[in-house]
């Protein structure tokens, strides 16, 4: 059964500063990983899809990395800014049918 | 392009009754996976419905069934509701399964609360 961890649970940043979200995951049979961004009560806004061939996707200040073999997704956030508060969640597709979240990751960016 | 659309927005409910959620697919979208989240926690797969049937399921009781029509909206019941069903209902669209990426798009969520 995949289980999908992220730390920390719950980060405070000033302005301006990179970060970084961490991913693990039990399995690495997985057929893609997708983060995502959800503001509070809010739905989901899907942030990069990384396919399991591939090691990394880059969306503007966004990074996200793919280690299958480690069991591991790295979200990294450039010049951070107080629009990225946000939870960040990170879910694992094992083929096709069954997406597992993790339980986020809460980040708030203070000006 | 119309993305994934859901209603209502918020429900209130009391213990015992029925709930009809509903969800309207992305344009081109085929596929709909409906997920529960309670507060704090993360998303938890409900099931996905592919051209009218269910494709796969999650650790739900059989009073959380689903529907999907001709046009792939989806529609998600809750019989015999429970205090514990209180959650942002949550669903989302993908291609046909296998097909390209999978990438899920979500709606805006039903919010249910249960009195």
């Amino acid at each position: 059964k995949q289980e999908v961890t992220q730390i920390p649970a719950a980060l405070s940043v000033p302005e301006g500063e990179n970060l970084v979200l961490n991913c693990s995951f039990t399995d690495s049979a997985i057929y893609n990983l997708q983060w995502f961004r959800q503001d509070p009560g809010k739905g989901l806004t899907s942030l990069l899809l990384i396919q399991s061939s591939q090691r990394e996707q880059t969306s503007g200040r966004l990074n996200a990395s793919l280690d299958k073999s480690s069991g591991r997704s790295t979200l990294y956030i450039a010049a951070s800014q107080p629009g990225d508060s946000a939870t960040y969640l990170c879910a694992l597709n094992n083929y096709g049918q069954n997406f597992v979240f993790g339980p986020g990751t809460r980040l708030s960016v203070l000006p | 392009e119309t993305g994934v659309t859901q209603s209502p927005t918020h429900l209130i409910k009391t213990r015992g009754q029925q709930v009809t959620l509903r969800c309207s697919s992305q344009s081109g979208h085929n596929t709909v996976s409906w997920y529960q989240q309670a507060l704090g926690q993360g998303p938890q797969f409900i099931f996905q419905y592919y051209r009218e049937e269910e494709n796969g399921r999650g650790n739900f009781p059989p009073r959380f069934s689903g529907l999907q029509f001709p046009n792939y909206s989806s529609e998600l019941n809750v019989n015999a509701l429970e205090l514990d069903d209180s959650a942002l209902y949550l669903c989302a669209s993908s291609p046909r399964p296998g097909q390209g990426p999978d990438e899920q798009f979500f709606g805006p969520g039903t919010r249910l609360t249960v009195l």
